[in-house]
């Protein structure tokens, strides 16, 4: 079975302050994506970012960056001078072949960053 | 590329009542997939479509709901003899075929109230 758990369940920053949202992963597959999802108080699943198993090289976009361990089991995401436009529930999410390509979504964490 | 649709935004109906709603998915993706989310909650899968075939469904969809795709382009989602328990907002993402693990794109998804 596949379960993603995102520890924070809501942060709280101050423009202009960096973040990093937590997730740890647990599946038996070797290979499987992990992706990062933000959701604004528009409602709308907005993708980030997906990454495979094979891949552990960090990634940088921009002001995001991605943090890829498998020794941990984790793929954390961190936003650095966060803007008030930041501010909304981000999910990490999980598929594997064994899963039928469906997401296996964490909780989420509600990120708000306060001017 | 006018994204995932869904209609309508908002459905408030009274418990017994049976319910449809529609997705229209990315044009060119022929995967088709449904899921749940609760407050303060992930989402959960529900089911998921390759072109008209429905190869996946979670546990979480019961007899009272049922998903088609009859021509492989948009989807319905009924849910029969609605109970308080089936509020939720029910979102409908597409991807490409692309070895399983495309992302996912979300629709506004669909409010549902059960009074």
């Amino acid at each position: 079975a596949q379960k993603v758990t995102q520890a924070q369940t809501e942060i709280s920053v101050v423009e202009k302050e960096d973040v990093t949202l937590d997730c740890v992963y647990e599946t038996r597959d070797t290979t499987y994506y992990l992706f990062w999802y933000k959701q604004p108080p528009s409602g709308e699943l907005v993708f980030l970012i997906r990454r495979n198993s094979f891949d552990e090289q960090n990634e940088i976009s921009g002001r995001y960056s991605w943090n890829f361990q498998k020794s941990t089991s984790s793929f954390n995401f961190t936003i650095t001078a966060s803007q008030v436009v930041d501010s909304a529930v981000y999910f990490c999410a999980l598929s594997t072949n064994n899963a039928g390509n469906m997401l296996t979504f964490g909780g989420g964490t509600r990120l708000m960053v306060k001017p | 590329d006018t994204g995932v649709s869904q209609n309508p935004r908002h459905k408030i109906t009274k418990r017994g009542q049976n319910v449809t709603f529609r997705c229209d998915p990315i044009s060119e993706h022929n995967r088709l997939y449904w899921y749940r989310q609760t407050l303060g909650q992930g989402p959960e899968f529900l089911t998921y479509f390759q072109n008209e075939a429905q190869l996946e469904k979670s546990r979480l969809l019961s007899d009272r709901f049922s998903a088609e795709r009859p021509k492989g382009s948009f989807s319905t989602l009924e849910i029969q003899r609605t109970e308080q328990g089936d509020s939720a907002m029910y979102l409908c993402a597409s991807s490409p075929a692309g070895g399983g693990f495309e992302p996912q794109h979300f629709g506004d998804g669909t409010r549902l109230s059960i009074l």
